[in-house]
């Protein structure tokens, strides 16, 4: 079945570091959505990337779909307290059900 | 809006109590979900309606019991659960079911559930 891989699993930084986390697929994707997951928190939807290449801008937050739409990452600028969470990427083959990376957990020390 | 409510927040029950999660939305989504979460894991999909109908059973075991009223209202009732169920239960809403740009899926807060 079809299995999205997702690194690093915990990232600590220093706020004001740069942050990224990348997904990998098995197979190639129509779309895939990111999270993010405060502590004690849901998840809650960010952005999806939908055609091949794409580049997306969220402020400090940018998105990439590969070429080959069977990767993506997910790169945040100088990193701030507020963005402590886990990111999780998921992933859609035609048709299909979500399916969820692992989840990076990412802390910030101010 | 954006939004899909649930509850409770937070639940405690014994193994041979039956209780109900409710989730609602009022974005006009046809397909909602339900999730379970474990603690430092990714939701796993457990339930998918589309169009008021079930669509998708991840072989749930029985003592989890989906029903869907109405387009806005999705119920999960339990019953005789063991403590390993005990997490968090989220529900989500899609604009259509597995259709590309209109299945992007809204969380509800989460029923945060403990079986003892």
């Amino acid at each position: 079945g079809q299995q999205v891989m997702q690194i690093p699993q915990y990232q600590h930084v220093q706020e004001g570091e740069d942050f990224t986390t990348y997904c990998n697929s098995s197979t190639t994707l129509s779309n895939i959505q990111w999270y993010k997951q405060r502590p004690g928190g849901h998840p809650v939807f960010l952005i999806q990337l939908v055609k091949s290449g794409e580049v997306k801008k969220q402020k400090r937050l940018t998105f990439q779909f590969g070429e080959a739409k069977k990767n993506s990452s997910l790169h945040i600028t100088a990193t701030q307290t507020t963005d402590v969470g886990t990111y999780f990427c998921a992933g859609r083959t035609s048709g299909s059900r979500l399916t969820f990376g692992e989840g990076t957990q990412l802390t910030v020390n101010p | 809006d954006t939004e899909v409510t649930q509850t409770p927040k937070h639940l405690v029950m014994g193994m041979t109590n039956k209780k109900s999660l409710k989730c609602e939305q009022h974005m006009g989504h046809r397909a909602m979900y339900w999730y379970k979460q474990k603690a430092k894991k990714p939701p796993e999909l457990m339930f998918v309606y589309s169009y008021e109908k079930l669509s998708i059973n991840e072989s749930v075991p029985s003592r989890f019991s989906p029903e869907c009223p109405n387009s806005s209202l999705l119920n999960l009732h339990l019953h005789a659960l063991q403590p390993e169920d005990s997490a968090l239960y989220l529900c989500a809403s899609s604009q259509t079911p597995l259709a590309g740009d209109r299945d992007t899926q809204y969380f509800g807060p989460g029923t945060r559930l403990t079986v003892l």
